[in-house]
């Protein structure tokens, strides 16, 4: 879930388990929704987005759904490998129309890959 | 191999010096933004550019500025930097403004001392 203060929550996933990331986004009239992964002393890299006319969209390893009527989002990450190793966030967007720039960051979720 | 460069990788600056992070990107996308990326809280916008020419404040705006005379450079400035602006910078485009991904450079961590 979303961070509080200055420690990142934790997940620690055994290698080749899957993995659920959960965000909580704020505003009801946001539409279009990304996850990031970002490295240490990385930028943020795009993962997957999705659009609020859609529950769930697949791409490679990756799954994210949208559950809209309580405003949760989730990452899921299929047999997860060392490399997933990362801190995960979402960004929301308001309004496909509106030509707004105002993306919303969550704070992320720090995932840890045992071996 | 096509993205966003941002230089320097890191500075120590000293109070009251003036700064400017430089951003190119060679995807030819209309939109980029300047974010401030700090300890336990998420991305916040400085400046934005919607296309060439043109430029808007973003939640943080106050002692930076940025221009936009291309496509592909979106240079932020401190004029007179301050401690308060010890931070990572990030910088981003997208194909156009709202609902469509960013891509990020590496970012610029900046100390002030």
């Amino acid at each position: 879930g979303e961070s509080v203060g200055l420690h990142l929550p934790t997940l620690s996933v055994q290698e080749g388990d899957n993995s659920i990331i959960n965000c909580a986004y704020s505003n009801s009239a946001s539409d279009y929704f990304i996850w990031y992964k970002q490295e240490s002393g990385k930028g943020p890299q795009f993962i997957i987005d999705i659009r609020s006319n859609m529950d769930k969209r697949q791409g490679q390893r990756v799954t994210v759904l949208l559950n809209k009527t309580v405003k949760h989002l989730s990452l899921q990450i299929a047999a997860t490998q060392p490399g997933d190793s990362a801190v995960y966030f979402c960004a929301e967007n308001i309004g496909e129309n509106s030509g707004t720039y105002k993306y919303i960051f969550g704070t992320g979720t720090r995932l840890k890959v045992l071996a | 191999i096509a993205g966003i460069t941002q230089a320097p990788t890191s500075q120590i600056l000293a109070a009251g010096r003036r700064m400017t992070l430089r951003c190119t990107q060679d995807m030819r996308h209309n939109a980029m933004y300047w974010y401030r990326q700090d300890l336990g809280l998420g991305l916040r916008l400085i400046h934005y550019s919607n296309t060439a020419g043109t430029t808007g404040k973003g939640e943080v705006p106050d002692g930076y500025s940025v221009s936009r005379a291309n496509t592909d450079d979106f240079p932020l400035t401190l004029a007179s930097a301050v401690p308060s602006q010890t931070s990572v910078y990030f910088c981003a485009s997208s194909e156009r403004i709202g609902n469509s991904p960013l891509h990020f450079g590496n970012g610029t961590r900046l100390t002030v001392t």
